[in-house]
């Protein structure tokens, strides 16, 4: 089954503890995407990349990492946490789809890991 | 970055009827996709639409790609109870470049 999975899928941590949020695609993407969802902002990208070893920052990269050392793993890394990176989290898996002369990209979104920093 | 202002926030309606959403830009993207949410899970892609004027639809669900490239609009017709959720649009400002812009969201309630 075509999936991409997140673990934790819940976490409560303290301020300034070493995080990593994995996240895993089992579509043989090329690309995939880490986005933050807070109330009444949707969902803003943090990071994304397009192959192993190549990322690039999304809107909301400050006080978060990533690394793409093999094409089906794409970890989140907070280096030292804070209450206002308390937020849902989501990993996407994207496939691009020609149609009709254009392009577009299907992300193929993760369950979500709810992060809570005191 | 962008912004992407969608509206309504939310609505409450009752089943059966019609539902409306958009979304503008202050800049113009080349591709404008739809999302729904479950609660506790992720978006999935309901339309995707790359081409100004474009009508596509899906089941219930309608949507346009603005001519100005700047607007986007999601129907959806005589609503039922899993129509329940939030609704995001997203724009994709060039081609070859993977970075998507989200919208805030609509929350959809459907009073029986």
């Amino acid at each position: 089954e075509a999936q991409v999975t997140q673990n934790p899928r819940y976490l409560i941590t303290v301020t300034g503890k070493k995080l990593t949020v994995t996240c895993s695609q089992n579509m043989n993407h090329e690309y995939m995407s880490w986005y933050r969802q807070d109330p009444g902002l949707g969902l803003r990208q943090i990071y994304y990349s397009m192959n192993v070893e190549v990322t690039d920052k999304g809107d909301v990269p400050e006080g978060y990492k990533v690394s793409r050392k093999e094409k089906r793993n794409f970890p989140l890394i907070l280096e030292s946490p804070s209450p206002n990176q308390t937020s849902l989290y989501f990993c996407a898996s994207i496939k691009k789809r020609l149609a009709g002369g254009g392009s577009y990209n299907e992300q193929f979104f993760g369950p979500g890991t709810r992060l809570t920093v005191l | 970055g962008q912004q992407l202002n969608q509206s309504p926030q939310s609505m409450f309606i009752q089943e059966g009827e019609d539902v409306s959403m958009n979304c503008t830009s202050s800049s113009i993207f080349n591709t404008w996709l739809w999302y729904k949410q479950d609660p506790g899970e992720g978006p999935v892609l309901l339309i995707a639409l790359y081409k100004a004027g474009e009508l596509t639809s899906n089941g219930r669900l309608t949507a346009q790609f603005g001519i100005t490239r700047k607007d986007s609009f999601l129907n959806i017709s005589a609503s039922i109870p899993s129509d329940v959720g939030i609704y995001f649009c997203a724009g994709r400002p060039n081609f070859g470049n993977e970075k998507l812009t989200f919208g805030t969201g609509t929350r959809l309630t459907i009073i029986p």
